[in-house]
Order: C-alpha cells, then sequence, then structure tokens
C-alpha cells in the first residue's frame, strides 16, 4: 500500500545549489503532478503529466525541470535553488478516467534555500 | 490572484457546533473537489461534484456544488475535535489542471 512516496522528506539547500525531488507512485496512474504549497496560498500546480514522455507546465514553472520517463516516476529538479523555492512540495497521481478523478498525494518535501 | 477564494481563511468553534466553509469563482468548474489536510501530512480527498446543484452528505459533513458549477460549499454539523484540520477546495477544468483554493484552517475546541 505504497500509494505516493515523495523522498526526502526534508532537506536544507544552499543559494545556487541543485538537487532533484524523487515522486513514484505503484498505481499505474497515468497523471502526475507537482504542487507547492505556502502560507496563505493553497497548492500552485507546477508541472504536469498525462503519461510517460509528456509533460507540460503548470501556474508556477520558473526554476523548476521535470521529465517523465517511465509511468512510475515524475522527479522535479531544481537547477539554481533561490530563497523563493522554500516551501512544501507535494506530488499526486491520478488516473485520467474523466473529470473529478481522486488525487493521491505523497507527505511532501519540506525544502528550505538559505 | 487565486482562481478559488475560500472563506473564511480560520475558524475556531467549541465542540457541538456547527460550521460552513465557502468556495467561490468567476470561473466554471467541471467538477469541484474538497480536501481535508493535516499537519505534516498531504492532502485526503473527502468529496468530488460534479453536477450542477448537488448535494453530497458524508456522515456530518455536507457539501454542495453551486448551480452554475462556479461555487461550492462545506457544512459541517455538531463539529467534533477530530475534524480540526485545513480544508482546501480544488476545481478542475478540461485541460487536466486542478486548482486549489488558499484553505480554511479549522480548529475546533474540546
Amino acid at each position: 500500500n505504497a500509494g505516493v512516496t515523495q523522498t526526502p522528506k526534508f532537506q536544507v539547500l544552499k543559494t545556487g545549489q541543485s538537487m532533484t525531488l524523487q515522486c513514484a507512485q505503484d498505481m499505474n496512474h497515468e497523471y502526475m503532478s507537482w504542487y507547492r504549497q505556502d502560507p496563505g496560498m493553497g497548492l500552485r500546480l507546477i508541472h504536469y503529466s498525462v503519461g510517460a514522455g509528456i509533460t507540460d507546465q503548470g501556474e508556477v514553472p520558473n526554476g523548476y525541470n521535470v521529465s517523465r520517463s517511465t509511468t512510475e516516476d515524475f522527479p522535479l529538479r531544481l537547477l539554481s535553488a533561490a530563497p523563493s523555492q522554500t516551501s512544501v512540495y507535494f506530488c499526486a497521481s491520478s488516473r485520467l478516467g474523466g473529470q473529478g478523478d481522486i488525487q493521491y498525494f505523497g507527505a511532501g518535501t519540506r525544502l528550505s534555500v538559505l | 490572484t487565486q482562481l478559488l477564494e475560500q472563506s473564511p481563511q480560520f475558524l475556531s468553534i467549541q465542540e457541538g457546533e456547527n460550521l460552513t466553509v465557502y468556495c467561490n469563482s468567476s470561473s466554471v468548474f467541471s467538477s469541484l473537489q474538497w480536501y481535508r489536510q493535516e499537519p505534516g501530512e498531504g492532502p485526503v480527498l473527502l468529496v468530488t461534484v460534479v453536477t450542477g446543484g448537488e448535494v453530497k452528505k458524508l456522515k456530518r459533513l455536507t457539501f454542495q456544488f453551486g448551480d452554475a458549477r462556479k461555487d461550492s460549499s462545506l457544512h459541517i454539523t455538531a463539529a467534533q475535535p477530530g475534524d480540526t484540520g485545513l480544508y482546501l477546495c480544488a476545481g478542475a477544468r478540461s485541460d487536466y489542471k486542478l486548482s486549489f483554493g488558499a484553505g480554511t484552517t479549522v480548529t475546533v475546541r474540546a
């Protein structure tokens, strides 16, 4: 019953460093997405994918890259971290069967950029 | 600018009282979802409403989707401390993007 697994749970970076946030799901879901959650702003969509090899931008894509080489994995890359990227990041997955499909969220990665 | 506006932002009530959280937008959504999030965890889906005017009940929680599919409300009857959490609404559009409201933090005091 793994569902959506995110690693690491916590990370501290210095400005300019790069890192990859990992996300894996074992439910064979076509749709995967990344959100960031900041106080008072809810969840904002960064990037999403409707299947392996297909990615697209969400509301706040700048400073982030994604790729989807397999159905299971959807890593999020920060190429040069900035303090403005301090946030809690959530990965989610769902089927693409129709509107209103359940989004399953991971437990989140708490990132601080100093 | 949030596509979905939630109100109130914070709500603190006594156990046994009722509460209502509102989710409003100028956009039309194909469906609207309500999530509950506990500290340190990801959001968990409570309900999805699809049809304009739809009302769904989940024990003491009642969810309503507006006739024009632009707004929704969540009503909790006889709130309990276990209802404490962050409640988020999210609207689904045909482009697979899900837009979230900023959330309502509900605290139920024993």
